[in-house]
């Protein structure tokens, strides 16, 4: 069973622009959770999704998005990019996180740096 | 709010001596409790889960926890430490009675270091 599969894997762009992060969830599972980790923030809760809809969303400004397609995949939007948005930016998926005994299963992230 | 405290930043032990790795969490409900390994480029591993059905955990590669209500703590230990424990570890809380345990909340994690 493949796990979860994030691309690209290294990403960099400049100030101003923005990136789009696809994550592909281990089959069967609805779930989609966003994390970014930052040496000085550590791992910070970005969004989740569940069935298309977004079901929680952390203290991140609106210039970060996300969205989940009938296929489960995920992906994320950053616009108006920033030299503190140079992070990993880790997905993570399960098959209902609604439901009790349901850990996240993390793939290995996207690193992005903000040139 | 739900939070976690990871004692120490880095931990440096000897090969084949006692690891353990504090995490103190703040929950105003009966917390579901994970534990977390990273190794360098890659994402996070799930290394064990309390859910409160015992309050002894045991994970992979021979790590468990005690989840002990009393003292807020969900430490992690290893008798024996093996070289390839060398990695970041993390401790994380979710509240599914918040609905979802989608939104995982992590301490700030501890840099394990194993000698030879």
């Amino acid at each position: 069973k493949a796990g979860v599969t994030q691309t690209p894997r290294y990403l960099i762009k400049t100030r101003g622009q923005q990136v789009t992060l696809s994550c592909s969830p281990i089959s069967g599972h609805r779930s989609v959770s966003w994390y970014q980790q930052t040496p000085g923030q550590g791992l910070q809760f970005l969004f989740e999704y569940f069935s298309e809809t977004q079901r929680n969303k952390g203290n991140f400004p609106g210039r970060f998005s996300g969205r989940q397609f009938s296929n489960s995949r995920s992906e994320m939007n950053v616009s108006t990019l920033e030299l503190g948005d140079s992070a990993l930016y880790l997905c993570a998926s399960s098959f209902d996180s609604s439901l009790p005994n349901q850990p996240q299963h993390f793939g290995d992230g996207t690193r992005l740096s903000i040139l | 709010a739900q939070s976690v405290t990871q004692l120490g930043s880095h931990v440096s032990v000897s090969e084949g001596a006692l690891v353990l790795l504090r995490c103190n969490y703040s929950s105003s409900v009966p917390p579901y409790l994970f534990w977390y390994v990273q190794y360098p480029n890659q994402g996070l591993q799930l290394l064990l889960k309390y859910t409160s059905a015992a309050t002894l955990v045991k994970g992979i590669n021979g790590f468990e926890a005690e989840f002990k209500k009393s003292e807020t703590s969900f430490h992690l230990t290893k008798p024996s430490a093996h070289m390839s424990d060398a990695a970041e570890y993390f401790c994380a809380v979710s509240d599914l009675w918040g609905g979802s345990q989608g939104n995982l909340i992590f301490g700030k994690g501890t840099k394990l270091s194993v000698k030879p």
